[in-house]
């Protein structure tokens, strides 16, 4: 089955500087590859997702880059806020529709004002 | 809409206890799956559900049992609890990819 492998597990920054999270997954039949953002005590709720008929993705401050050859993709935020701190997951899955997301294992981000 | 509710939002069992969690989702979806989130272990998927009728087995379905009641509801029994299954539990629903995840319920087994 699918392996997805996430670094680093926490990540500190400064206001205003960028945050990167990356993710590498072993199974190459993988097309879709979400990440999600969990506030403390709620659910995790999808931020972006990207396809691997696409190598870059942006959304505001916030962009996902894949590299369908090595099998890694990454999450990058700019401009970071206070608000931005939460847990990211990765997530890969080779089927697109109703179908299983294999999860990383998280990235604790925390904003320094 | 609520989205996805789950209750009860606590509960402490003791081992060998019986309990079912509850799932309910308003946005008419296909797929529904319960996860079980442990610190530094990610979110690990338990059962799902990809239609009304069906449920098949996860990365961990030791322990549990689903039953998928109609299209809203998805619950999780725990017939024996254990302390092994202390953890934070998500249920979340999904109609072409992007899963909707409830509040989750934080269950402690002593």
């Amino acid at each position: 089955g699918e392996n997805v492998e996430q670094h680093p597990s926490t990540l500190s920054v400064q206001e205003g500087d960028s945050a990167v999270i990356k993710c590498t997954y072993s199974d190459s039949a993988s097309n879709y590859f979400p990440w999600y953002k969990q506030e403390l005590g709620k659910g995790p709720q999808l931020i972006i997702d990207i396809r691997s008929n696409v190598g870059e993705k942006k959304d505001q401050r916030i962009a996902v880059t894949l590299n369908k050859t090595a099998k890694h993709f990454s999450l990058h935020i700019t401009e970071t806020q206070p608000e931005d701190s939460a847990v990211y997951f990765c997530a890969a899955s080779s089927y697109f529709g109703n179908e299983k997301l294999t999860f990383g294992t998280g990235t604790r981000l925390t904003i320094i004002p | 809409n609520a989205g996805v509710t789950q209750t009860p939002k606590f509960q402490v069992l003791k081992t060998g206890q019986s309990m079912t969690l509850q799932c309910a989702q308003d946005m008419n979806h296909n797929s529904m799956y319960w996860y079980r989130q442990d610190p530094g272990m990610g979110l690990r998927l338990i059962y799902y559900s990809a239609s009304e009728g069906t449920t098949d087995k996860g990365e961990v379905p030791n322990g549990y049992n689903v039953s998928r009641l109609n299209k809203r509801e998805f619950s999780l029994r725990l017939e024996s609890a254990a302390p092994s299954q202390t953890s934070v539990y998500f249920c979340a629903s999904s109609e072409f990819n992007e899963q909707f995840f409830g509040p989750g319920t934080r269950l402690t087994v002593l």
